[in-house]
């Protein structure tokens, strides 16, 4: 069966430090993966998106930016991170679009 | 872009009591999916509609993938505390990766 891991669950870092959050998919092959963040337990921001290894759309200018190094595993970075990055992200996949499965999210406080 | 109006956008109800809440769209999905989202835990898929007019049930759960395909809804029967959440719903058309999500219904149960 399919899972998805995302790490780590909660993150506190300073402005202008940098973030590596991943995101690994395993029991599927050549995933659609996503990216998406929220803010205030509220909506679904979609940040960045895959639909294959080493390519990446981006839905939003952002402060961040995205990687699919491999074909189960998306990593969303910053280099200097600002206090609007604070929210809960979240990874997901999904095969063909008929249901897209998340992970069980990671909560970024910037301080 | 698409829009999705999900409606309402909280409710307050006593256990025991039913629950229907609805999306509505500027035009038309070929999919309507409905999740549910625990507090600090990932969104959880709890049906997937695929054809107009489709009413599927999960439980105490059905949802209804509307005529006009702009719209569908999810109705709860004999709400249970353990029901608190926020439920999104999320349409997409075929050949599409991106689902449109709406903004999400925060629902709160009194025992």
């Amino acid at each position: 069966s399919q899972t998805i891991h995302q790490w780590p669950a909660t993150l506190v870092q300073p402005v202008g430090s940098p973030l590596s959050l991943e995101c690994t998919v395993e029991g599927t092959s050549n995933p659609n993966l996503y990216w998406y963040r929220q803010a205030a337990g509220r909506g679904l921001q979609l940040l960045f998106y895959s639909v294959g290894i080493g390519q990446i759309s981006s839905e939003v200018p952002q402060n961040l930016s995205a990687s699919r190094p491999q074909d189960r595993q998306f990593i969303l970075s910053s280099k200097k991170l600002l206090l609007s990055d604070s929210g809960f992200y979240l990874c997901a996949w999904s095969e063909s679009g008929d249901g897209y499965t998340f992970g069980s999210g990671t909560r970024l406080t910037v301080v | 872009g698409q829009q999705l109006n999900q409606s309402p956008q909280s409710m307050f109800i006593q256990e025991g009591e039913d629950v229907s809440m609805n999306c509505t769209s500027s035009s038309i999905f070929n999919t309507w999916l409905w999740y549910k989202q625990d507090p600090g835990e990932g969104p959880v898929l709890l049906i997937a509609l695929y054809k107009a007019g489709e009413l599927t049930s999960n439980g105490r759960l059905t949802a209804q993938f509307g005529i006009t395909r702009k719209d569908s809804f999810l109705n709860i029967s004999a709400s249970i505390p353990s029901d608190v959440g926020i439920y999104f719903c999320a349409g997409r058309n075929r050949g599409s990766y991106i689902p449109t999500f709406g903004r999400g219904t925060s629902l709160i149960v009194h025992p």
